[in-house]
């Protein structure tokens, strides 16, 4: 199979700090990566698209000064949420091909994330 | 702006039943459309995918496709209570596996034993 992980599984912080999430791809090689948001009782909405080595391409209307990503390899993206306010609680939630089987997605987990 | 909309519902399904769960999209050019199961809590898991016009199975789920309508349906056979989640439809266009995935807001389909 392809799994996925995300790390944190929850967090908890306090106003005005910043919060890492990452994404790995463990036992395969992600062509792209994903980053997706969840509030509750809404969809899923997709926030950034990731490929290793190369800046995010973000959605309308997500800040990328605000949510900084990082693909630093094959394996890993990070999402960092800078300076967070109560708003940006939700369900954080990567994704990722495999190389060579582009037309699935896999997600992660998932974090979930508390402002107060 | 790509839109999918999908009935919220409970949907309420008696065990052995068939659930029918119906997806609309608004972007012509969507090109792939994958069914997701979301418990609560949980992120989702895919059931299937359909690219082409007319059915696709796998076990108890059938995928149907009509792209003319820019409809896609999910049926289940023989609905289990372990079948109750939330039910994603979700699209995506050209880009192939470069892009990301438009989601609906999802049906909660509950199946009464």
């Amino acid at each position: 199979g392809a799994v996925v992980s995300q790390h944190p599984s929850w967090v908890i912080c306090k106003s005005g700090t910043s919060v890492k999430i990452e994404c790995r791809s463990l036992d395969f090689q992600a062509t792209t990566m994903f980053w997706y948001r969840q509030f509750p009782k809404q969809s899923l909405m997709l926030m950034a698209t990731s490929n290793e080595g190369s800046k995010a391409t973000y959605e309308q209307g997500v800040e990328k000064d605000k949510f900084l990503i990082n693909h630093a390899s094959l394996t890993l993206s990070t999402l960092t949420v800078t300076s967070a306010h109560p708003e940006d609680s939700s369900f954080y939630i990567c994704s990722a091909t495999r190389q060579g089987q582009q037309e699935t997605q896999y997600f992660g987990p998932g974090t979930r994330l508390l402002v107060l | 702006q790509k839109e999918v909309e999908q009935n919220s519902g409970p949907l309420s399904v008696p065990e052995g039943a068939i659930a029918s769960l119906n997806c609309t999209y608004s972007d012509r050019g969507s090109q792939s459309f994958f069914w997701y199961r979301q418990y609560s809590g949980k992120s989702p898991e895919l059931i299937m995918f359909i690219y082409s016009n007319g059915d696709k199975e796998d076990g108890r789920f059938t995928a149907q496709l009509n792209k003319a309508s820019q409809y896609v349906s999910l049926l289940i056979r023989d609905s289990q209570p372990s079948d109750s989640a939330t039910y994603l439809c979700a699209v995506r266009g050209w880009g192939g596996g470069a892009d990301g995935l438009t989601f609906g807001k999802g049906t909660h389909l509950i199946i009464q034993p």
